[in-house]
């Protein structure tokens, strides 16, 4: 089993309120990710860090942001949550050595915003 | 080309049956591949690694083909639980983001 966990699993928010979800691994990893993806739909590139302090956006436009103050923590924030923003969202990461390592996933959370 | 391309299925098929996928990556520098199994409202777990021609464990087989830039999985004897979405993942080059294609939907039928 994976040794990276998300908080919380399940989240149903109102409009405009402030949020964050929370990614933890134990793993020493470097690289870390964070995907977007909506019932059978394919998984969107959002954020993704390199190490401490190194974040950049990734291939979909989302208005989240995030921080890597600490290698193990990586969480992401919505400063006003929004109908449009409900989805999974689902944090990964990935030894930085070798040709191109395994991806360990989070079990995800599941944002409503009503 | 896109970076990734997956046929999306549905492949519905028989238990025992032999049943294969192709995915089409654009870039010919990738060194490293990766099919992933994701199942219905999970996360995404690795399956398989495919860093040279190939690779075989058990009932299922990486091939690579990198002039054609594809890679394949093979799934035989199909059973009911490989019943989910399988993703093929290429890195952009040795130290970037994993890029994960649509996936390619599995449906096995008793």
């Amino acid at each position: 089993e994976a040794d990276i966990y998300q908080t919380p699993r399940y989240l149903v928010i109102g409009t405009g309120k402030k949020i964050t979800l929370e990614c933890s691994q134990t793993m020493g990893h470097d690289k870390m990710y964070w995907y977007q993806q909506d019932p059978g739909m394919e998984l969107h590139l959002i954020h993704y860090s390199y190490g401490v302090n190194s974040t950049e956006k990734g291939d979909l436009s989302s208005e989240s942001t995030v921080s890597r103050i600490r290698t193990e923590h990586f969480p992401l924030t919505l400063e006003s949550a929004r109908p449009s923003h409900t989805s999974q969202y689902l944090c990964a990461s990935s030894d930085v050595k070798g040709l191109g390592a395994e991806a360990f996933f989070g079990q995800g959370t599941r944002l409503t915003v009503v | 080309r896109k970076e990734v391309e997956q046929d999306p299925g549905p492949f519905n098929v028989p238990e025992g049956a032999t049943v294969a996928f192709n995915c089409t990556y654009s870039n010919s520098a990738s060194q490293s591949f990766f099919w992933y199994r994701q199942d219905c409202r999970k996360e995404p777990k690795l399956l398989m690694s495919v860093y040279s021609s190939g690779n075989e464990d058990g009932r299922f087989t990486a091939q690579l083909n990198r002039a054609s830039q594809y890679i394949s999985l093979l799934i035989r004897d199909s059973k009911l639980s490989d019943s989910a979405t399988y993703l093929c993942v290429v890195p952009r080059s040795g130290n970037t983001p994993l890029v994960f294609g649509k996936g390619t939907r599995l449906s096995v039928i008793a």
